[in-house]
Order: C-alpha cells, then structure tokens, then sequence
C-alpha cells in the first residue's frame, strides 16, 4: 500500500520569498513517481513537477522545485520568489511500479497544503 | 489545444436519480481515471482504464458505473446507491502504463444533491 503525508494544512508566505511544502511517503514498490499539483479555488488541477525514485537530481521547473531525500522518504516542493497567485492547495502524490516496471496507474494523493501568499 | 473537457461543470441530482458526467480526451492517451474529491480533501479513485473496452475499481466504485467505449471518452455514472454523492469529480488521463507520466486533469464537474 501507498500512503501520502502532508503535514502543513496551511502555510503563509510573504510574496517574493521562498517556501516549502513538506511531503513524507511510503511504499513498498521498487519503483515510484512523485508528483505535485496545484489547485486553485476553481478547482482544475494543475500539474507542477515529477521526480522519479531513482533520479540522482532533485527535479526543477521554473520557480519550482523538489528537494528529494530518498532515505527519509520525503518530496518537498519548493516555492522560490513567491507570487500572489501561487496561493492555492497544493497535493503531492505517488504512483508506484511494479518490479517489472509496469504500474495500475493510481495515483495516491496527501491531503493536500493551502498555501496563502500575502503582499 | 489537447486537453480533457468534463461537462457539466454544475450538476443536481434529485433523489433516486441516476446522472452521468462527461469526460472526453484528445490528447491520444490509453490511460483514463475518475477521482472524487470531498471539501478539504485530497483525491480518491473511483475507477480507471487502461484501455478501450476495459476498466477497474479504485478505491471507492461503490455506486458508480462507468464505460470505455471510445478512447476519447470515459463518461462516470453516480447512481442512486451512492447515497452520498456531493462532491467534486476529477477525470483525468496519462499516457498508460507507465509510472513515470503525470496524469493530466479535467476542470471538474461539482454534484450536488437536490
């Protein structure tokens, strides 16, 4: 079984200023994916970046990127140079393989973080 | 542009009543998933396909029904044994069987009881 912890309910930032999203899984497949999205109040969901199990670099797009501890078993997203319309809920999530590198394709999702940048 | 579409965007349901909501794909993907999300809550999967004419439970099918006829397509039937049916309802879709591929997501339908 997989599992997603997001820890923050919320957090708050100043705009133009970095932050983190913390993010802790567990699994037992010998291959993973982790994936962030974004979701705004409209609800679309919004695909932000991947990094996958056994890349040796943490994973970067834009303003985003993912501070990967294998070991500890967390995916952080951070935020660099904050924007007020970062402010949404952001999800980590997960999707597994098996040993023969084929997955079911679910995703497992945390309970998500609001993130709230102020001006 | 590629994308996923989902219709209605708004949807009521009366009592006893079965509704059906649309998600349609031109982005040439196998892989097509219904999530349902509650107020505050992260995703939780309903049913996926892999391929045309095929499909899976997820975590919570009860009171569900869905079809793979077309490729395109992966229209989400809630019917009246799902007694609690508000929520909002994710389609999304991915390039297949390949764990490495983000799923990419409709702009939801919210359900609503009457």
């Amino acid at each position: 079984a997989q599992k997603i912890t997001q820890t923050q309910p919320g957090m708050f930032v100043q705009e133009k200023e970095a932050v983190t999203l913390d993010c802790t899984y567990d699994t037992s497949d010998p291959s993973y994916g982790l994936f962030w999205y974004k979701q705004p109040s409209s609800g679309e969901m919004i695909f932000l970046i991947y990094q996958g199990s056994y890349d040796q670099q943490n994973a970067t797009e834009g303003r985003y990127s993912l501070n990967f501890q294998k070991a500890r078993k967390s995916a952080n997203l951070v935020i660099s140079a904050s924007q007020l319309g970062d402010s949404a809920m952001y999800f980590c999530a997960m999707r597994g393989a098996n040993a023969g590198g084929t997955s079911y394709g679910k995703l497992t999702f945390g309970q998500g973080t609001i993130l709230t940048v102020h001006p | 542009d590629g994308g996923i579409t989902q219709s209605p965007k708004y949807l009521f349901r009366k009592e006893g009543q079965n509704v059906t909501l649309s998600c349609e794909q031109n982005l040439n993907h196998d892989a097509m998933y219904w999530y349902r999300q509650d107020p505050g809550q992260g995703l939780r999967l309903i049913y996926y396909s892999q391929i045309v004419n095929d499909f899976q439970k997820g975590d919570i099918a009860e009171g569900y029904s869905v079809s793979r006829e077309k490729k395109e397509s992966f229209p989400l039937t809630v019917t009246s044994a799902q007694k609690n049916p508000t929520a909002f309802y994710l389609c999304a879709s991915s390039v297949g069987q390949i764990w490495n591929q983000p799923q990419h997501f409709g702009d939801g339908t919210r359900l609503s009881i009457l």
